[in-house]
């Protein structure tokens, strides 16, 4: 009963370094997203997937890459980290992009110093 | 593009009271609106999904309602507990073509309830 999976849970960079979030979902959804979470602000669309093989933008997203090779993993890689990219991460997915209902998983806490 | 706003931006109330949050979205292109409970440094738990076509829908103590073309929905909270402590989001998937299936989130109410 996993649901939607993040790792890593906790995170510190330095300026100028890559890493990968990783997020899967084993309930087989075709529609996956990556949001980020500021203070202050509501949730913010980065990227997102309709199905292995397509992504898309989102409000937000330079600085971010993704890719979707299977239904289930979609990772959300930082090219070159910056302070302002200091957030916490959460995937989510659905069924579809219709009326389905969303499901978050525990998020990212990132640290850019 | 699609605007979602809550109020109140924090509640403080003592334990047993009835509480209405309240969500308010700009665009009626919605497929759903969902509500969620998000605990301090957790990810967020579904709370309440309303279909377009649907007013309200019911979990236990709570209760939550849609009008599509004014634009709004209320969370209703019966008796509330210590344990309902948290921030509530409200999400409205875009039923838009240029959007489709994207999510937009208000910034939450933070309610905390006092024994």
């Amino acid at each position: 009963n996993a649901g939607v999976t993040q790792t890593p849970k906790f995170q510190v960079l330095k300026t100028g370094q890559s890493m990968t979030l990783q997020c899967a979902q084993d309930m087989n959804h075709e529609y996956m997203s990556w949001y980020r979470q500021d203070p202050g602000m509501g949730l913010r669309l980065i990227h997102y997937s309709v199905g292995a093989g397509i992504t898309d933008q989102g409000e937000v997203p330079n600085g971010y890459n993704v890719s979707r090779s299977t239904t289930e993993d979609f990772p959300l890689r930082l090219l070159s980290a910056a302070p302002s990219q200091t957030s916490v991460y959460f995937c989510a997915s659905s069924r579809g992009v219709g009326n389905t209902e969303a499901f978050f998983g525990q998020g990212t806490r990132l640290t850019v110093v | 593009k699609q605007e979602v706003t809550q109020i109140p931006a924090a509640l403080s109330v003592p334990e047993g009271e009835n509480l209405v949050l309240n969500c308010s979205f700009t665009d009626s292109a919605i497929y759903n609106l969902q509500w969620f409970r998000q605990d301090p440094g957790k990810g967020l738990t579904s709370l309440l999904l309303i279909q377009s076509s649907q007013r309200e829908q019911t979990s236990g103590r709570l209760n939550a309602s849609l009008d599509k073309s004014s634009g709004r929905s209320t969370l209703y909270i019966a008796a509330s507990q210590p344990g309902d402590s948290a921030t509530y989001l409200c999400a409205v998937r875009s039923d838009r073509g240029s959007t489709l299936g994207r999510l937009y989130f208000g910034r939450g109410t933070q309610l905390t309830v006092w024994p």
